[in-house]
């Protein structure tokens, strides 16, 4: 069992409609980021969390501590959205400043 | 401009031949990090460095080799590549640990044969 697990592996859109995509993870952590990864394999830092909710534009991350869970919400979605989403996190427990990744939601978002 | 710059973009290579792929950020971040991409394994860290001097191995590290003489360099080196090396590689930076907002290089997409 990986210890970052993302879900779904992958999610298709209409153009407006409310995503989510959930991260959990096995062990306590100190902070958790998510990434969203371009077709053209970029990767920008959307989100770090350690507790409570982000947001940003239509973007708008959450984290559970307790139950070990995060979400990314994405509203009125949009074509430009398309991309791979990567939740990652540094466990604790691990020596210095380890991240750990999930496999990552492959989104598309039809117009 | 803040950014990180990995050069090169683009690398095809034979078995053996020792190569060095660099890393380097303009924003004065401690925190430098290598990772590799494969299908269906997603990104996994090769090594980081707190600090100039300081670095520490990541979850596959073996391999691999890197140095931090300087704050904005963090080079990763194959002393001796292999196919299984093949892969796409990202370098990136933060201000100070990896609980901070990571900054990403554009890859470097690596194929050895």
């Amino acid at each position: 069992k990986n210890e970052v697990e993302q879900s779904p592996q992958n999610l298709t859109a209409q153009e407006g409609e409310f995503i989510t995509i959930n991260c959990s993870y096995s062990v306590g952590i100190s902070a958790l980021h998510w990434l969203q990864q371009h077709p053209g394999g970029g990767i920008v830092s959307l989100f770090m969390l350690s507790s409570g909710k982000k947001k940003h534009g239509r973007l708008i991350a959450t984290i559970n501590i307790q139950e070990k869970h995060s979400s990314l919400h994405i509203t009125a979605s949009h074509p430009r959205d398309s991309a791979v989403y990567i939740c990652a996190v540094r466990l604790l427990g691990t020596s210095g400043s380890r991240l750990t990744f999930g496999e990552g939601t492959q989104l598309t978002v039809n117009p | 401009e803040a950014q990180v710059t990995q050069n090169p973009r683009y690398l095809i290579t034979v078995t053996g031949k020792k190569l060095t792929v660099t890393c380097s950020q303009n924003m004065n971040h401690e925190y430098m990090s290598w990772y590799r991409q494969d299908p269906g394994l997603g990104l996994r860290q090769i090594y980081y460095s707190m600090n100039v001097e300081v670095t520490d191995k990541g979850d596959v590290p073996e391999g691999y080799k890197v140095s931090r003489k300087e704050k904005r360099n963090f080079p990763l080196i194959l002393e001796s590549p292999s196919p299984n090396q093949t892969s796409l590689y990202f370098c990136a930076s933060s201000p100070r640990t990896s609980d901070q907002p990571q900054h990403f290089g554009d890859g470097t997409r690596l194929s050895i044969l």
